[in-house]
């Protein structure tokens, strides 16, 4: 079965770039589903950050477009995002997600464990 | 955009049924049927339990329904189980394809 594993540094200092990996096993990330960042504060909700299509389309979310990237290796099976300028309000668990689209956005069906990523 | 709200607490006694709203506008919810609920247990990823309002992924119990009226959606629990104690979330679809999340509910059962 399919599964998503986030990977990156797990400390980031602030004004820096947080990086991490999703790396998708059992399937590929070639086919018709949006991959995902979805991030949750310490003791708070989830935000969504923004999704990338086989295609390299993006949809990022308008409070956070100006510092996000989200990008696609294919080769690898993998997707990445990458926070610049980061602060302490960055700190947060990160989640990849796989958001199913059939032909509309349905939800996110499926989840990596999740990264804590502290800015500090 | 803003984030859908949801009551921060719902509680209920094992048997019992509870429900737990999540309000949009005539922007995101009103305006599409694209709504989709989340368990999440402490330490734990989100589980999807619902889509398009009213749709349960495989393996969801039927104790667990959803609805939708006008810019207010809702999650119905039936026959409250211990396990079913969590944190909830919606999310729904919203023009400019963006996905907005609730700001959550707990879910306490007595």
């Amino acid at each position: 079965q399919v599964q998503l594993q986030e990977s990156g540094p797990g400390l980031v200092k602030p004004s820096e770039t947080l990086s991490l990996t999703c790396t998708v096993s059992g399937g590929s990330v070639i086919n018709n589903n949006w991959w995902s960042w979805v991030r949750q504060p310490p003791g708070k909700g989830l935000e969504w950050i923004g999704e990338i299509y086989l295609s390299g389309s993006t949809n990022y979310n308008p409070s956070l477009k100006s510092r996000v990237t989200i990008s696609m290796d294919k080769s690898k099976n993998q997707f990445s995002l990458n926070l610049n300028s980061v602060t302490a309000a960055d700190t947060a668990v990160y989640y990849c997600a796989r958001l199913v689209v059939v032909p509309f956005p349905n939800g996110f069906d499926l989840w990596g464990q999740g990264a804590l990523v502290t800015v500090s | 955009q803003s984030a859908l709200t949801q009551p921060a607490s719902v509680s209920g006694s094992p048997g019992q049924s509870i429900n737990i709203s999540c309000t949009g506008t005539s922007g995101d919810i009103g305006a599409y049927n694209l709504v989709s609920w989340y368990q999440q247990h402490p330490g734990r990823a989100p589980k999807f339990i619902m889509f398009e309002v009213n749709k349960r992924p495989a393996g969801i119990s039927g104790r667990f329904s959803g609805s939708k009226s006008g810019d207010t959606a809702s999650l119905t629990i039936t026959g409250l189980q211990p396990e079913d104690e969590a944190d909830y979330y919606c999310c729904s679809y919203a023009p400019g394809s963006l996905s907005l999340f609730g700001g959550g509910t707990k879910l306490t059962v007595l």
